[in-house]
C-alpha cells in the first residue's frame, strides 16, 4: 500500500544552519507530494506541494524537489531561524481525496 | 476568513465514557476530512464527507466511532464507549476542491484526547 517514510527527530540546530528532512515514499500511480508543518499550538499548514516528477515546491525559504527515481522529497531550508521551530510532516495524496502522511519530524533551532 | 476550527482543544475522559468532537469546516468547503494522529505517530486518514455524504469511511478503526455531517456544514465525531487506545490528536481538514488530488485541505489545530 501507500506509505510515507520521513527521518526521526528531533532534530535540533542552530540558527542559520542548513536544514534537511528526508522523506521517501511508496506509492502506485503518480502521488501528489506535500510537506506540512505544525507550529507549537496551531493547526497544520501546507509548506509545500509537488505534483509531478521533477517539480520543486518552495515556500518561506524551504524546497523540496519531487525525485521519482529515488522516490523521494526531502525538505531544505539553507537558513533555519528560530521561528522554524515546528513538527514537519511528508505527505502524499494519489488522486483521490485521502492524504497519507509520515510520522512527523520536530525541529528545535536554537538561537 | 476564518479558519478550520475544532471544539474543544482538549478532552479527559475515563475509559467507556462518551466524547463527541466538533470541526466546523470553512465556510463553502464540501469536503470535510477527520484524522487521527495516535501518540507521535503518523497522522491516519478517517473518513471523508463530500457535504452530509460520507465518501470514503474506510479509515474508521471500529463502530465504536461514529461521524456526521448534518446539512452539510459542521461535523460530530462521537466516541462512544472510549478505550485507552483512542487516545490521540483528532484533526479535522477541508477543502473546496472536488477533483481531489493536489488540492489544499486546511486542517484545524486539533483536540487532544486522552482517555483514562
Amino acid at each position: 500500500g501507500n506509505s510515507v517514510t520521513q527521518m526521526e527527530g528531533p532534530v535540533t540546530l542552530s540558527e542559520e544552519a542548513f536544514l534537511t528532512i528526508n522523506c521517501t515514499y511508496t506509492a502506485t500511480g503518480y502521488p501528489s507530494l506535500f510537506w506540512y508543518v505544525q507550529y507549537p499550538g496551531e493547526g497544520l499548514q501546507l509548506l509545500l506541494k509537488a505534483t509531478k516528477a521533477d517539480d520543486k515546491g518552495s515556500n518561506k525559504g524551504f524546497e523540496a524537489t519531487y525525485r521519482k527515481e529515488t522516490t523521494s522529497f526531502h525538505l531544505e531550508k539553507g537558513s533555519v531561524q528560530v521561528s522554524d521551530s515546528a513538527v514537519y510532516f511528508c505527505a502524499l495524496s494519489t488522486g483521490g481525496f485521502k492524504t497519507i502522511f509520515g510520522a512527523g519530524t520536530r525541529l528545535f533551532v536554537k538561537a | 476568513e476564518a479558519g478550520v476550527t475544532q471544539f474543544p482543544s482538549h478532552s479527559v475522559i475515563e475509559k467507556g465514557q462518551t466524547v463527541t468532537l466538533r470541526c466546523d469546516p470553512i465556510s463553502g468547503h464540501d469536503n470535510l476530512y477527520w484524522y487521527r494522529r495516535v501518540m507521535g505517530k503518523e497522522i491516519k486518514f478517517l473518513l471523508h464527507f463530500v457535504k452530509e455524504s460520507k465518501q470514503d469511511e474506510s479509515g474508521m478503526p471500529n463502530n465504536r466511532f461514529l461521524a456526521e455531517r448534518t446539512g452539510g456544514t459542521y461535523s460530530t465525531l462521537k466516541v462512544q464507549p472510549a478505550e485507552l487506545e483512542d487516545s490521540g490528536v483528532y484533526f479535522c481538514a477541508s477543502s473546496q476542491d472536488v477533483r481531489g488530488g493536489a488540492e489544499t485541505q486546511y486542517f484545524g489545530p486539533g483536540t487532544r484526547l486522552l482517555v483514562l
